[in-house]
């Protein structure tokens, strides 16, 4: 079974300071995990992804990820926040199982709402 | 084109209309999605498409009808809905129903059942 957990539902920070937002995730298999944001009334726009390369991921917009496995953490961090960062941001799991009920599926934290202040 | 495009935007229908909520991709992608998201939630999966056939229904109830015509388009028949029903509902591709991928998202459309 594939479960994540974010554990902020709401975040907010000033223009130019650090961000952080915080995911565990918890997975039978070796799993793929990404991080999504969607901006108000739109779609999901992926970020960034791991998939068992490199634990440090780097995505768009200045966005990166670090896995890792002990802690079975996906935190994702950006070292200065800009205005248009202000949106909803999904940590996703997917296990890389050959079956069961959760193959082919996204299992999706329940999202954190990022504000950024000027 | 690495884009995933989903038609109307918006729509208002009421409880004993029939529309149809259409999708498109043009990556070559063989898995399509349809999720439903209520206000302040994440998306739930409804359907799922593999080589145009139907490989996961989510106990969906029958007053949504998914189809596949192509390996392009997906549709989403709506008959006699529910005031409930009303959410933003999203389209997504991936390369294949392969556990792991990731999916490419629409920007949704933005469905109201009075």
């Amino acid at each position: 079974a594939q479960s994540v957990t974010q554990l902020d539902s709401h975040v907010s920070v000033s223009e130019g300071t650090p961000v952080l937002l915080r995911c565990n995730y918890s997975s039978s298999y070796s799993p793929s995990l990404f991080w999504y944001v969607q901006h108000p009334n739109k779609g999901l726009q992926l970020l960034l992804k791991y998939t068992s390369a490199a634990t440090l991921v780097k995505g768009i917009n200045g966005f990166e990820a670090e896995f890792k496995k002990s802690e079975t953490s996906f935190h994702l961090t950006k070292p200065s926040a800009h205005m248009s960062d202000a949106a909803e941001y999904f940590c996703v799991v997917s296990d890389k199982s050959s079956g069961g009920t959760s193959y082919g599926k996204l299992t999706f934290g329940q999202g954190t709402i990022l504000t950024v202040h000027p | 084109d690495t884009e995933v495009t989903q038609t109307p935007k918006h729509l208002v229908m009421g409880m004993t209309n029939k529309k149809s909520l259409k999708c498109e991709q043009h990556m070559g992608h063989r898995a399509m999605y349809w999720y439903k998201q209520k206000a302040k939630k994440p998306p739930e999966l409804m359907f799922v498409y593999s080589y145009e056939k139907l490989s996961i229904n989510e106990s969906v109830p029958s007053r949504f009808s998914p189809e596949c015509p192509n390996s392009s388009l997906l549709n989403l028949h709506l008959h006699a809905l529910q005031p409930e029903d009303s959410a933003l509902y999203l389209c997504a591709s991936s390369s294949r129903l392969v556990s792991g991928n990731e999916q490419f998202f629409g920007p949704g459309t933005r469905l109201t059942v009075l």
